[in-house]
């Protein structure tokens, strides 16, 4: 069975600053999402990344997908209290396309 | 624009009880799929579909049922529920060949 983890599980910043997150599996992945989800609410796609070293930007949200493609990064600049939120990554498992499979999640607080 | 409707939100239940977890969605997606997510273990996949007429089993199918009837419809049937089951389940759905999954609101469910 094909497992991804992520890390750090928690996280809590002040606004302003600086966080890397990360997710790792030791699958080569097909391709990976990440997520966000807010309290009470299902999750909602921010990016998928395909490509082997591909770097997806979206506002303060740098995304990068390892060379071997077996990890991934989310990096956010400058953090704000509306980023706070559980960040996941997901992707296809090895022995069922169909079958999506997600990672434990990150779970960021950002402090005003 | 409707999306992904869960119903319903909330639900105690007894041990040995059953229940229905309904879900629609009016994107005309092939795929659709039941999570539950619990506290550190992200989203694990209980049974997923992808097309009328055809279910599978994800990560942890046991104590729960599915049919596909209608590519609209995807219910979740718990049969006697156990304690275990006190979960928050999101229903999901997709394009087939798409990598966008779309989640409902999410149903809490607590078993006791």
């Amino acid at each position: 069975t094909q497992l991804l983890e992520q890390s750090p599980q928690f996280l809590s910043i002040q606004e302003g600053e600086n966080l890397t997150v990360y997710c790792n599996s030791s699958s080569v992945f097909s391709s990976l999402q990440w997520y966000r989800q807010e309290p009470g609410e299902g999750p909602v796609l921010l990016v998928t990344v395909v490509t082997g070293g591909e770097v997806k930007k979206l506002k303060r949200l740098t995304f990068q997908f390892g060379d071997a493609r077996k990890d991934s990064s989310l990096h956010i600049t400058a953090a704000q209290p509306g980023d706070t939120g559980l960040y996941l990554c997901a992707t296809h498992s090895k022995t069922s396309y169909d079958k999506v499979i997600f990672g434990p999640g990150t779970s960021l607080s950002v402090i005003p | 624009n409707a999306g992904v409707t869960q119903t319903p939100k909330f639900q105690v239940l007894k041990t040995g009880q059953s229940m229905t977890l309904q879900c629609a969605q009016d994107m005309n997606h092939e795929y659709m799929s039941w999570y539950r997510q619990d506290p550190g273990m992200g989203l694990r996949l209980i049974h997923y579909s992808v097309g009328a007429g055809i279910t599978d089993q994800g990560e942890v199918p046991n104590g729960y049922n599915v049919s596909r009837s209608t590519t609209e419809d995807f219910p979740l049937r718990l049969l006697s529920a156990a304690p275990s089951q006190t979960s928050v389940y999101f229903c999901a759905s997709k394009q087939g060949t798409g990598n966008t999954i779309y989640f409902g609101e999410g149903s809490w469910l607590t078993v006791v």
